[in-house]
């Protein structure tokens, strides 16, 4: 079953506003990792946490490791009609070989 | 530099007939190996995943199946196509044994009509 949890499942902002989506587990993660897909393209990757409590930014975006890893977030600030995509975080289990994605975070933009 | 290969970029197949879809990768050894699908406006649901020649592991029970006949070469395959079999197929690979990133291949969109 789904071992990662994202929400929420669609979220739809007017260019400038703010965007969040989060990722919890029920067991601790050695690690988190964070994709994105355009419309139509395939998943590609943005950033990986690895330690309790990291936060890492990349510009506008903001990601956060929580301090039990068992959950993460990604917050976009200012939103702008290139964050448009499907946002999905991904954990890695079982010794790392297997990589699990959550359920992603469909973000539309109203320009 | 390393490349990821999936084909072909589309396919519209009748609901009964079999299914081959190929992965290959460029650039490096004893890759990781992954096969998604992802339904339309969904998450990507791991199918199978590989970490050496002829080790395969299955993710959920399906008649779809996978096959690693080479180092870097996977396969996804199907002998009677269902209609619920229509999704994005998406191969990926990834560094052996460390904590790394999946690079995607392009994707299959398969419909099963």
């Amino acid at each position: 079953g789904q071992q990662v949890m994202q929400i929420p499942q669609y979220q739809h902002v007017q260019e400038g506003e703010d965007f969040t989506t989060y990722c919890n587990s029920s067991t601790t993660l050695s690690n988190i990792q964070w994709y994105k897909q355009r419309p139509g393209g395939h998943p590609v990757f943005l950033i990986q946490l690895v330690k309790s409590g990291e936060v890492k930014k990349q510009k506008r975006l903001t990601f956060q490791f929580g301090e039990a890893k068992k959950n993460s977030s990604l917050h976009i600030t200012a939103t702008q009609t290139t964050d448009v995509g499907t946002y999905f975080c991904a954990a890695r289990i079982q010794g790392a070989q297997k990589l699990v994605f959550g359920q992603g975070t469909r973000l539309t933009i109203n320009p | 530099s390393q490349t990821i290969h999936q084909w072909p970029a589309t396919l519209v197949q009748p609901v009964g007939s079999p299914l081959s879809l190929e992965c290959t990768v460029e650039g490096t050894s004893n890759p990781n190996l992954y096969w998604y699908r992802q339904a339309a406006g969904r998450g990507l649901q791991l199918l199978f995943y590989s970490v050496g020649i002829g080790q395969i592991s299955s993710e959920v029970p399906q008649n779809l199946s996978a096959s690693r006949p080479q180092d870097r070469q996977f396969i996804l395959s199907s002998k009677k196509l269902l209609l619920s079999d229509s999704g994005f197929y998406l191969c990926a690979w990834s560094l052996a044994g460390g904590i790394t990133e999946a690079f995607f291949g392009q994707g299959t969109r398969l419909t099963v009509v």
